[in-house]
């Protein structure tokens, strides 16, 4: 089945540490995102990436890193910089063309313990 | 920068009713509306695509409108049910990159 895929779905980091958290696409879209939702609230944008080996900062970039080495994946750091870390993580992925559907991941839950 | 506003944050009505939920947002210049169902936990769910070359989509009990010129687009959706209860988020979407609101969380009674 085609979708994106987000691992994992809880992750846990101590404070200092720098955690990773894994999308993956299986729908040959050229653009991936990633968004962070807080309780009650939309989605904002952290970073994106409209093609291989290249990104944008999003509205809150701050305190997180990405790579883009392959199309099909679009991996998110959150580091030690982030302070408010915790939150819910949606990564999504579009063809990159202006007239495009956005299609979401299931979610990576992290929490700072 | 483009604003969206979803009215009301949440609803909460029997079983059966027919109800709008609210999108507006502040740049008309927008490419596609898009309507999201997010249950608790989850990720999104698309429900509609509205290119901004259209007035409407409709999908089952779901029907989504358009309209540039007031910066509104709603979504309808007929004879209500339990299942329909989530939260509703619509985004403003360019090249996939969205602009959202905050969502409507609907509650639907048996």
């Amino acid at each position: 089945d085609g979708g994106i895929t987000q691992s994992p779905k809880y992750l846990f980091r101590k404070e200092g540490q720098n955690v990773t958290l894994s999308c993956e696409q299986n729908l040959n879209h050229d653009a991936m995102y990633w968004y962070r939702q807080d309780p009650g609230q939309g989605l904002r944008l952290i970073y994106y990436s409209q093609i291989v080996n290249d990104f944008q900062k999003g509205d809150i970039a701050e305190g997180y890193s990405v790579s883009r080495e392959k199309k099909e994946s679009f991996p998110l750091t959150v580091t030690s910089a982030q302070k408010n870390p915790t939150a819910f993580y949606l990564c999504a992925s579009s063809s990159g063309q202006i007239i495009t559907e956005a299609f979401f991941g299931q979610g990576t839950r992290l929490t700072v313990v | 920068k483009q604003e969206v506003t979803q009215i009301p944050a949440a609803l909460s009505v029997p079983e059966g009713e027919n109800l709008v939920l609210n999108c507006s947002f502040t740049d008309s210049a927008i490419y596609n509306l898009q309507w999201f169902r997010q249950d608790p936990g989850k990720g999104l769910t698309s429900l509609l695509l509205i290119q901004s070359s259209q007035r409407e989509q409709t999908s089952g009990r779901l029907n989504a409108s358009l309209d540039k010129s007031s910066g509104r687009s709603t979504l309808y959706i007929a004879a209500s049910q339990p299942g329909d209860s989530a939260t509703y988020l619509c985004g403003n979407t360019n090249a996939g990159k969205s602009t959202f609101g905050d969502g409507t969380t609907l509650t639907v009674k048996p």
